[in-house]
């Protein structure tokens, strides 16, 4: 089975500041999709973006962009211009282009410091 | 659009009780899944099913967990007898089939057992 690992429990970041969520992960194939998800206190995990493999460009969504590494097998996501809703658990997650199985990295705890 | 709905939200039960848990999945949507977070932790896969049949249960403790998925619709998950290890929040998630759909989570349901 495929291994995602988030390698940062914890992470804080002043409002306005930028930081960086690190992800790799373990796999033998070439086909595959990657996202990060939020899990806010409330519990209910939303989908920030998202990362096809076979694409070389990385993905952005407004203040949410990736780093991703094909050959490192890395990817991780930056959030610019932090926000106090940005506050949440990230989880880093793995998907096989021949199925349906997600793999979830054990998520990084981000503080946002007004 | 209607997203994942779960019931009941929360639930607090004795050991060797109980208990079940309901989820209905965004319409049009195949695949549904159950995973079990445990605090601080990420999502583990319990059950997938895709339509009424169920594509991975390895991680099921089939001793004591049980899952059903009538008419390919919503779904069912049961816990007879709980143990105080199994207070955890249980999410359920649905995709579509296609090889670009993320998942969708409901808003979990948190079990406490005494």
């Amino acid at each position: 089975a495929q291994t995602v690992t988030q390698s940062q429990p914890e992470m804080s970041v002043q409002e306005a500041e930028t930081v960086t969520l690190s992800c790799t992960y373990d796999t033998s194939e070439s086909d595959y999709y990657l996202f990060w998800y939020k899990q806010p206190p409330s519990r209910q995990m939303i989908l920030v973006i998202r990362q096809e493999a076979y694409k070389q460009q990385n993905a952005t969504e407004n203040r949410f962009s990736v780093n991703f590494q094909k050959a490192a097998k890395s990817f991780s996501l930056k959030i610019s211009d932090s926000q106090l809703g940005d506050a949440a658990m990230y989880f880093c997650a793995y998907r096989s282009a021949r199925g349906n199985q997600f793999y979830f990295g054990t998520g990084t705890s981000l503080t946002v410091i007004p | 659009e209607a997203g994942v709905a779960q019931s009941p939200r929360y639930k607090i039960i004795e050991k060797r009780q109980s208990v079940a848990f309901w989820c209905n999945p965004i319409s049009g949507h195949a695949t549904l899944y159950w995973y079990q977070q445990i605090l601080g932790q990420g999502p583990k896969l319990l059950i997938q099913f895709q339509n009424n049949g169920v594509v991975d249960d390895s991680q099921l403790p089939k001793d004591r967990f049980s899952a059903e998925r009538l008419k390919g619709v919503d779904s069912t998950l049961k816990i007879q007898p709980a143990k105080l290890e199994d207070s955890a929040v249980y999410l359920c998630a649905s995709s579509l089939i296609f090889m670009r759909g993320e998942l969708f989570f409901g808003e979990g349901s948190r079990l406490t057992v005494l």
